[in-house]
């Protein structure tokens, strides 16, 4: 079964800094999904990947599927107090339509 | 607004009791999923159905169980066999079969735990 493993397990930035969340998968890729939860609530989808080498932008965030579609990364410029949660991508193995296996999630804390 | 819905926010459960989860969906959606979200452990998936009156054990089915009589509707069953309840539960939805983006949709959440 295809597994995901995320790093940093937990991130604690100053406002305004950079940072990289990875998503390695143990298979290939054929869908890549980026969602962001606050504690306590439901997952919202921020961004879904799918073809070798795409990057995919929304305001500050930004993800990129690498080549070999194994490896994501999520990119947060300036990064806000807003930008706060717990970050984790899913992947679809492209076995059963519409299943995904999530990582473990990272936290992420902004301070101001 | 189209969207999941997820009832109630949170549930207390005696030991040896039985309790139902509520999800709706009004997106149109072939597919549901129930999923268990634990501390450190992301989430995973309990049952998942594709279509109506058809539904499949994920990979953490045993203690649970699902119908799916209606599109809209995917109640879970959260049984006393179930060693470890406590947990928040999420429901989700996607196009299913045959659609190129199966990004999945998910609900607020129950928080269930059992006194």
């Amino acid at each position: 079964s295809q597994e995901l493993e995320q790093s940093p397990q937990s991130l604690i930035v100053q406002e305004g800094k950079n940072l990289t969340i990875n998503c390695t998968s143990s298979k290939t890729l054929y869908g890549l999904y980026w969602y962001k939860q606050k504690y306590g609530e439901g997952l919202i989808f921020l961004m879904m990947l799918q073809k070798g080498g795409e990057e995919k932008s929304h305001e500050k965030i930004t993800a990129k599927l690498d080549e070999k579609k194994q490896q994501s990364s999520l990119h947060i410029t300036a990064s806000q107090p807003s930008h706060a949660g717990i970050y984790l991508c899913g992947a679809d193995a492209g076995t059963s339509y519409g299943k995904l296996t999530f990582g473990q999630g990272t936290i992420l804390t902004v301070h101001p | 607004d189209g969207g999941i819905t997820q009832s109630p926010k949170y549930l207390f459960r005696k030991e040896g009791q039985n309790v139902t989860l509520s999800c709706e969906q009004n997106l149109n959606h072939d597919a549901m999923y129930w999923y268990r979200q634990d501390p450190g452990q992301g989430l995973r998936l309990i049952y998942y159905s594709q279509i109506v009156n058809d539904f499949q054990k994920g990979d953490i089915a045993e203690g649970y169980s699902v119908s799916r009589e209606k599109k809209e509707s995917f109640p879970l069953t959260v049984t006393s066999a179930q060693k470890n309840p406590t947990a928040f539960y999420l429901c989700a939805s996607s196009r299913g079969l045959g659609s190129s983006y199966n990004e999945q949709f998910f609900g607020p959440g129950t928080r269930l735990t059992v006194l």
